[in-house]
């Protein structure tokens, strides 16, 4: 089955900084969803990516799709406090509607 | 308009006991899924609906797992004789139609504690 790594498992940056949180499969990427997790709450969609090389951008968060590296990047410009949660990605597997999650990365931003 | 809602957002029941977690989907959304989702982890797919059939059910863990949609609306989760190992934050998404197509926008989820 497939399986999701995020890398790093929990991020601490200083307000201001750029970061980059990575999400790879072990299998063939057919998509993939971020989403963001504010302690003990719902998930937030932030953005679907469909196809290899598609990139998309939210204010200041981009994602990325790398097909051959079956890798994408979520990528946060000059964080601020309100990017801090548990960024999760989620991965859909070819001919099921199963979406397979990463244990998600713990982004702690301080002022 | 209004999003996913779940109910109730929190249960408390003892070992042994049946519950039924429900899920309110966003309206016209034809998809539905359950996840399971414990501490410190990423949700774990338990079922998913298309319109009224269960097109998946592939992620219950045992027959003591059951859902419904009867209407192609509302659905139903049920847990029945729970244990302490069923422990765990129950959460339900939908979406327009088909994963890789349309965003899965989820409920606050349904925090389940058997004691």
């Amino acid at each position: 089955s497939q399986e999701l790594e995020q890398s790093p498992q929990s991020l601490i940056v200083q307000e201001g900084k750029n970061l980059t949180i990575n999400c790879t499969s072990s299998k063939t990427l057919y998509g993939l969803y971020w989403y963001k997790q504010k302690y003990g709450e719902g998930l937030i969609f932030l953005m679907m990516l469909q196809k290899g090389g598609e990139e998309k951008s939210h204010e200041k968060i981009t994602a990325k799709l790398d097909e051959k590296k079956q890798q994408s990047s979520l990528h946060i410009t000059a964080s601020q406090p309100s990017h801090a949660g548990i960024y999760l990605c989620g991965a859909f597997q070819g001919g099921s509607e199963k979406l397979v999650f990463g244990k998600g990365t713990k982004l702690t931003v301080n002022p | 308009g209004a999003g996913v809602s779940q109910s109730p957002r929190y249960k408390v029941t003892k070992r042994g006991q049946d519950v039924a977690l429900r899920c309110d989907p966003i309206s016209g959304h034809v998809s539905l899924y359950w996840y399971r989702q414990a501490l410190g982890q990423g949700p774990e797919f338990l079922t998913y609906f298309n319109y009224e059939a269960q097109q998946d059910k592939s992620g219950l863990p045992n027959d003591r797992f059951s859902a419904e949609r009867p209407e192609g609306s509302i659905s139903t989760l049920t847990i029945q004789r729970t244990e302490q190992r069923d422990s765990a934050m129950y959460r339900c998404a939908s979406s327009l139609g088909p994963s890789g197509a349309y965003e899965q926008y989820f409920g606050p989820g349904t925090r389940l504690t058997v004691t």
